[in-house]
């Protein structure tokens, strides 16, 4: 069993769409983050939580520690956010500084 | 500007040939980490460095090494390349653990 499962794989969505991809893992964690993976193959850090809620622009990040879970939401989809995105947990105590990641999750959006 | 350089983007190379993939951080970033990417297996970590001589193993280390003799700097070594560690590699910064990742343009390399 994977230590952290994305879902869905593959989302097609129309221009304005409102997405959410979610991501569960099994291991205790300090952090959570979320990458941005452009076709081109370069990886940009969206978020990095602990905790709570965080937004950027149209892109917003959750997690929900007892139920180890998080979602990232993108409103107003556009074109342009189409690539894949991947979740990655940072173990905790020892294992801090050990990321596990999730398979990924390749975001289309139709205009 | 804050970047993570890697070097060479593209490699093709023969089995057993050593080489060495380079990565440096301009952000004096304490953290630094290796991974690689496979279709179908997504990201995995080979080393990380927490600080100047201290290194740690991730999931699939075998067949690599790394050094940290200086901050900036965080080498790739494959002592003897094999055609399994044909793969998509990253390089990642980060100022600690628990904070924004910072990662390189990438290094495709292939072994025949």
């Amino acid at each position: 069993k994977n230590e952290v499962e994305q879902s869905p794989q593959n989302l097609t969505a129309q221009e304005g769409e409102f997405i959410t991809i979610n991501c569960s893992y099994s291991v205790g964690i300090s952090a959570l983050h979320w990458l941005q993976q452009h076709p081109g193959g370069g990886i940009v850090s969206l978020f990095m939580l602990s905790s709570g809620k965080k937004k950027h622009g149209r892109l917003i990040a959750t997690i929900n520690i007892q139920e180890k879970h998080s979602s990232l939401h993108i409103t107003a989809s556009h074109p342009r956010d189409s690539a894949v995105y991947i979740c990655a947990v940072e173990g905790g105590g020892g294992s801090q500084g050990n990321l596990i990641f999730g398979k990924g999750t390749k975001l289309s959006v139709k205009p | 500007e804050a970047q993570v350089t890697q070097n060479p983007r593209y490699l093709i190379t023969v089995t057993g040939k050593k080489l060495t993939v380079t990565c440096s951080q301009n952000m004096n970033h304490e953290y630094m980490s290796w991974y690689r990417q496979d279709p179908g297996l997504g990201l995995r970590q080979i080393y990380y460095s927490m600080n100047v001589e201290v290194t740690d193993k991730g999931d699939v280390p075998e067949g690599y090494k790394v050094s940290r003799k200086e901050k900036r700097n965080f080498p790739l070594i494959l002592e003897s390349p094999s055609p399994n560690q044909t793969s998509l590699y990253f390089c990642a910064s980060s100022l600690w653990r628990n904070t924004e990742a910072f990662f390189g343009q990438g290094t495709r390399l292939t072994v025949v």
